[in-house]
């Protein structure tokens, strides 16, 4: 079946732009996450959702990031007045429930480069 | 979370067995073991999860020590195709949902 999907796969644009990045989890995973990825590390949790409920923010850097997953399927990242710190793969992961013992399934990541 | 220590890069001769060890000593009763790779800049793909017991799948097997301080991720025919970084992280079980916390990882290179 399908995987997770993001979109767009690569976005460049000027520093002081809103940007929005798309998530389509797999269908029917209650659980949607965001990661952030500089770089040569590992990803960092940003946010989550069960549902179209945001469980957890406690990643997102500062308030010019926020999330929605309004219907409780396709998520939007949205980052405004972007800054060069900003840029980074952002990866979206679903899972079919929250809990521990369910495994995430990761997307391709959107590239941000902000000029 | 509890945290993980790996080594930061191993080799393995392409067809033998690769074992990545992992040490999470501070682990808790309920936190689970997982393991993730990732290819180039590709998105981490999951490869295993174990609680108490070892587990194998079609990809891998996990041996978690009886004491669980520690844990080892075996690849029993390494191909050149599982050159990556691999990531053991522990992760708290509850019902809410927790995210994964990822250190640094072990960059595997399969030698031909």
């Amino acid at each position: 079946g399908a995987g997770v999907s993001q979109s767009p796969r690569y976005k460049v644009t000027k520093r002081g732009q809103d940007v929005a990045l798309r998530c389509d989890p797999i269908s029917g995973h209650v659980s949607l996450y965001w990661y952030r990825q500089a770089l040569g590390q590992g990803p960092e949790f940003l946010t989550y959702f069960n549902y179209e409920a945001q469980q957890d923010k406690s990643g997102l850097p500062n308030d010019r990031f926020s999330a929605e997953r309004p219907e409780g399927s396709i998520s939007t990242l949205t980052i405004q007045r972007t800054e060069q710190r900003d840029s980074a793969m952002y990866r979206c992961a679903s899972s079919l429930f929250s809990g521990a013992s369910y495994e995430q399934y990761f997307g391709p990541g959107t590239r941000l480069t902000v000029t | 979370d509890a945290k993980t220590t790996q080594p930061p890069s191993m080799d393995c001769a392409e067809g033998r067995a690769a074992n990545l060890p992992c040490n999470h000593s501070t682990i808790s009763g309920n936190e689970y073991v997982y393991w993730y790779r990732q290819i180039h800049s590709q998105g981490p793909q999951y490869i295993i999860h174990g609680l108490k017991n070892n587990e194998t799948n079609e990809m891998a097997s996990l041996i978690i020590t009886e004491d669980r301080k520690s844990s080892t991720l075996i690849l029993p025919h390494a191909t050149l195709r599982d050159t990556a970084v691999y990531y053991c992280i522990v992760r708290v079980g509850d019902n809410y949902g927790q995210n994964f916390v990822f250190g640094p990882g072990t960059r595997l290179s399969v030698l031909p």
